[in-house]
């Protein structure tokens, strides 16, 4: 079974603090590795992908297979950064089911003025 | 362009009514999904339509509910009759056809049952 876990429910942060947002999944192939954001009243978006290997809004997150992570990293916090973040995978292409998502529970980013 | 929308933004039912929500796909987007969060738990997928039909509903709790997706456009997910348990926040994502494509996500609409 898929699972993806993130342990912190909330990570506070002081502004241009480093951040990271642990995430570490179980799945038995290769899965794909996202992180979704949701900003105060917005709806749920992508950020970003392991595949496309980009950094999006100074995030970065490098996938991990000996250690089934995706951590989800920014050398500076900003305090627009404030949100929701969820990791989330789905099975490899050549799985069945592949575009099925399965989230963490979620780590609530809290950037400290 | 429109993202996806959802149907009501809100709704208060008490136990044992029904409830039907609803949501409008991107235009043009094959793939629909539903998916729910229960208070304090992770956000759990419940299905996936590929046009009007089903390709994984493995997610659907149990028999009360339903979700139809009639033409191939905006989808229906009917609870009947609604439990307690059912409480939480319902997402709907759609995505263009093709394996790696981006879903993009409803605002959600949330239900509570009393």
């Amino acid at each position: 079974a898929q699972r993806v876990t993130q342990p912190e429910k909330l990570l506070s942060v002081f502004k241009g603090a480093p951040v990271e947002l642990k995430c570490n999944y179980s799945y038995s192939g290769s899965p794909e590795l996202f992180w979704y954001v949701q900003y105060s009243r917005q709806r749920l978006q992508l950020l970003l992908r392991h595949i496309s290997r980009e950094s999006i809004k100074g995030f970065t997150a490098d996938l991990n297979k000996g250690e089934t992570s995706f951590h989800l990293k920014k050398p500076f916090a900003q305090e627009e950064d404030s949100a929701m973040y969820y990791c989330a995978l789905t099975p490899g292409r050549n799985s069945g089911g592949y575009q099925k998502v399965t989230f963490g529970t979620g780590t609530k980013l809290q950037v400290i003025p | 362009e429109a993202g996806v929308t959802q149907f009501p933004s809100h709704s208060v039912i008490e136990k044992g009514q029904t409830v039907t929500l609803r949501c409008d796909p991107i235009s043009g987007h094959d793939n629909l999904y539903w998916y729910r969060r229960v208070m304090g738990k992770e956000i759990k997928f419940l299905l996936h339509f590929v046009k009007e039909s089903k390709q994984d509903e493995s997610g659907m709790p149990n028999n009360r509910f339903l979700a139809e997706r009639t033409g191939g456009t905006y989808s229906t997910l009917k609870v009947q009759p609604a439990e307690l348990e059912d409480s939480g926040v319902y997402f709907c994502a759609s995505s263009q056809d093709g394996g790696r494509k981006t879903q993009y996500f409803g605002p959600g609409t949330r239900l509570l049952v009393l």
